[in-house]
């Protein structure tokens, strides 16, 4: 069974830098054809996809965001990292991981996100 | 960047009824196209992938349709489970991209 799980501060303030784990059990991701993916959703709107790393460690970016976005895999520990600079009240957000297989190429597994807000 | 344009952006139906709700992208994305429903509150669920194929375990009442900019997500016949948000979200060059989403409501 695949289960992911976010963690990271609830809290930050404008123009830190806000690191994101995500945690995920089930599979590897030096698993071919696997990838984990960070999309978040604002309050009341909508999905929006900022980053996604494979099991070969490449890695894509939202072309708007990319200039303040990193991921990072650990795969002794099961772990994906997103790391965002330079934070503003407009990144205030539910931040999920999710799994992505290369045949599917869609996230067919999700965390259950988690709530970050932006605020001195 | 690929934008995907749904619509509508809500919807009422009955139950029973036939719903569908388009995703329109601004270019050619061949079949890359997934569908995902939404529940306040929770992560959203993959419906459909690759346009057309249905994910396992979801109900067949579900289907999706299309090719190259136009895409389609059909409920053939309504249930109350199905009050939710439906987000396209489409893959092109390196790049990912969700519509805006639907708001199904059930009258």
């Amino acid at each position: 069974q695949i289960t992911l799980k976010e963690s990271g501060p609830t809290l930050v303030k404008p123009t830190q830098t806000l690191t994101l784990t995500c945690t995920f059990s089930g599979f590897s991701l030096s698993t071919s054809g696997l990838g984990v993916g960070w999309i978040r959703q604002p309050p009341g709107k909508a999905l929006e996809w900022l980053a996604l790393i494979y099991w070969d460690d490449d890695k894509r970016y939202s072309p708007s965001l990319k200039t303040r976005l990193t991921i990072t895999r650990d795969t002794s520990k099961n772990q994906v990292v997103l790391i965002m600079t330079n934070m503003d009240p407009l990144d205030t957000a539910t931040y999920y991981c999710a799994h992505l297989t290369v045949l599917k190429d869609a996230f067919d597994i999700w965390g259950q996100g988690t709530m970050v807000t932006v605020s001195s | 960047d690929t934008q995907m344009t749904q619509s509508p952006s809500t919807l009422s139906a009955s139950v029973g009824d036939r719903v569908t709700i388009t995703c329109r992208a601004s270019q050619s994305i061949s079949t890359w196209l997934a569908w995902y429903q939404q529940k306040p509150g929770k992560a959203p669920k993959l419906l459909i992938y690759k346009a057309s194929s249905l994910e396992s375990g979801v109900p067949s009442r579900f289907s999706g349709s299309g090719s190259g900019t136009e895409f389609t997500l059909t409920i053939s016949s309504l249930q109350p489970d199905d009050s939710a948000t439906y987000y396209c979200q489409q893959y092109n060059a390196y790049s990912r991209t969700f519509g805006q989403g639907t708001k199904l409501e059930i009258k």
